[in-house]
Order: structure tokens, then sequence, then C-alpha cells
């Protein structure tokens, strides 16, 4: 029951150091989104994909770039990294079919700190 | 602006004291809302969805409930094992809009 993994799972960076976190799921969704929290802010939606080889902007995009080539597969990249991108960030994924109400399954997280 | 607001930041009960967890919302279009449960260190872990006010979800000692302006968390008899953040989020037709949590915390 792996659902929703990703990777690392702890990392730090300098500021201007570039990297990507990888989430990979196994229960064929369609959507997958990529989300940063931050202490007393809810969840804000950063980019989402709506299915293999499509990405768009959401709330946060500013900074960051993803890719979906493969669709178990959502990549978010971090060109260079500023401190204010210092954040937890989810990955979760939810299926195209009944609807945009059905629930996102997430991931247990990505902790990134940028020095 | 659509807003999502839970409240209060932080609640401490008492093993078995019952109490309720609120998130209002002042959005347009709501085509749902949903509830979220999640541990330290994890991510959120689905709990209910509900579609129209009156509505109700249970599970346990957890009992959803829905108006035209704002949701409820009841929980019933809480053990320690409940402790947790509760995140709510607002469906509406173009996002997804989260609060910002209440941290639960049950004393033995």
């Amino acid at each position: 029951n792996a659902g929703v993994t990703q990777t690392p799972k702890f990392r730090v960076l300098k500021t201007g150091q570039s990297m990507t976190l990888l989430c990979a799921q196994d229960m064929n969704h369609e959507y997958m989104y990529w989300y940063r929290q931050d202490p007393g802010m809810g969840l804000r939606l950063i980019h989402y994909s709506v299915g293999e080889g499509t990405t768009a902007k959401g709330e946060v995009p500013d900074g960051y770039n993803v890719s979906r080539l493969k669709k178990q597969n959502f990549l978010l990249g971090l060109e260079s990294a500023a401190p204010s991108q210092t954040s937890v960030y989810f990955c979760a994924s939810r299926l195209l079919g009944g609807g945009s109400n059905q629930p996102q399954h997430f991931g247990d997280g990505t902790r990134l700190s940028i020095l | 602006e659509d807003q999502v607001t839970q409240s209060p930041e932080a609640l401490r009960l008492q093993e078995g004291e019952s109490s309720s967890l609120n998130c209002s919302y002042t959005v347009s279009g709501l085509r749902g809302l949903f509830w979220y449960r999640q541990d330290p260190g994890k991510g959120p872990e689905f709990l209910f969805t509900l579609y129209s006010a009156g509505e109700e979800k249970e599970k346990e000692r957890l009992k959803a409930t829905l108006t035209k302006k704002e949701s409820f968390l009841h929980i019933t008899a809480p053990k320690p094992e409940d402790s947790a953040t509760y995140l709510c989020a607002v469906l509406l037709p173009q996002k997804l809009v989260f609060g910002q949590g209440t941290r639960l915390t049950i004393n033995p």
C-alpha cells in the first residue's frame, strides 16, 4: 500500500543551489499536485497536472518548475533556491473519474531548509 | 477573496471530554468540503467529504456536519490517539482552499 511516495524526506540546501523533489503514485491517478505548508498557513498549491505531459500554475508558482513525463511521477524543481522556499512540500494525487469532489491523497512530505 | 478559517488554532482536552472544531468559509461556488487529519511528520489523511448543507458523516468518534457558512467536526469521548491537526478544505470550481488547521491534543 505505497500510495503517494515522496523523495527525499529531508534536505538542506544553500541559497542558489538547485534540486528536484520526486513524487510517485501507484494508484493510477490522473491528477497530481504540489503544495507547500508553512506554519500558521493552510496548504498552498504550487503547480498541478491533469495528466501526463500537462502542467499548470497554482497559487504560488514563482521560483518553481514541474514536469510530468510519466503518469505516475510528478517532479518539482527549484532552479535557484531562496530562504523563502524553506517549507514542507507535499505531493497529492486524485482520480479523474467521479468529478472534482474526489479526495486528494497525500504523501508524507519533504522537509526542505534553505540556508 | 475566498477565505477558510479554522478555530480554535489549538485545543487541549482531557480524555473523554467531547468538543467541536469549527471551519468557517466565505467563498463563491462551494462544491464540497473535505476534512483531513494530519499527524506530526505525516501528510494529511482523508476523513470525510460533505457536499450540501445539512449533510452529516461519521467515523468512529468523529462526526462532521455542514451548514451554508461553516462545518463542524465533533469529537465524542476522545482518546489520546485522536491527537492530531485537523484540516478542512473547501472545494471551489477551480481550486481547493485549505484552512490553517486546528491542533488537537487529548491528555490521558
